[in-house]
């Protein structure tokens, strides 16, 4: 069965400094992974997704992700956090399933401030 | 690309009516859309997943009878809430899956819709 933790519920940063939400997985198969980003009463905004093709992978709005398989982790970082960054951000897995389709399991969420 | 509406994106109703959710997906065609809800500060739960021409199919302890899921076109999908009552208060989000597009497996949500029911 598949699994995502985001080890921390709550990160505050000051604007202009880096920021790093972590988020390790567990899954039979080399699955996909996303982060999601939402803001408050707003639906899930597509971040980025890791599909194999690159360990390092770019997403919109700055963020970036690193796929380590060694370490089982998918952390989502950006070199200068905005104002505008302050949102929840879930790390998301994909697996196939043997019927057909996918089911994306999804972690419990870190809330991101962001401090003047 | 890729945007999915849902409608409305806020509704009071009294205990005992019933309450029907738009998912469209507006600029490609959706064979899949999926049903979460979300509690305030959690994460998504999935409720079910639609399949355009058939029927849902729904996550245990989720009450088929209870949450309608109609998906009668590639760029539909209904949600009612029948007999609501106030524990079924929730934000309802859908997603839909682009079947044709580069991301097979990727979901794109929709803005959710506030429910409360008095």
């Amino acid at each position: 069965a598949q699994s995502v933790t985001q080890l921390d519920s709550h990160v505050s940063v000051s604007e202009g400094t880096p920021v790093l939400l972590r988020c390790n997985y567990s899954s039979s198969y080399s699955p996909s992974l996303f982060w999601y980003v939402q803001h408050p009463n707003k639906g899930l905004q597509l971040l980025l997704k890791y599909t194999s093709a690159a360990t390092l992978v770019k997403g919109i709005n700055g963020f970036e992700a690193e796929f380590k398989k060694s370490e089982t982790s998918f952390h989502l970082t950006k070199p200068s956090a905005h104002m505008s960054d302050a949102a929840e951000y879930f790390c998301v897995v994909s697996d196939w399933l043997t019927g057909g389709g996918n089911k994306l399991t999804f972690g419990t969420g870190t809330q991101l401030k962001v401090e003047l | 690309g890729a945007v999915v509406s849902q409608h409305p994106s806020w509704v009071i109703c009294k205990s005992g009516t019933s309450v029907k959710i738009e998912c469209r997906s507006l600029d490609f065609q959706a064979t899949t859309m999926f049903w979460y809800r979300q509690f305030p500060k959690q994460s998504l739960m999935l409720m079910a997943t639609s399949n355009e021409g058939s029927k849902a199919t729904y996550e245990q302890g989720v009450e088929k009878d209870k949450f309608l899921i109609n998906h009668a076109s590639l760029t539909l999908s209904t949600l009612t809430v029948t007999s609501a009552h106030p524990e079924d208060s929730s934000f309802y989000i859908c997603s839909a899956r682009d079947t044709a597009g580069d991301y097979t497996d990727t979901q794109y949500f929709g803005p959710g819709t506030r429910l409360t029911v008095l």
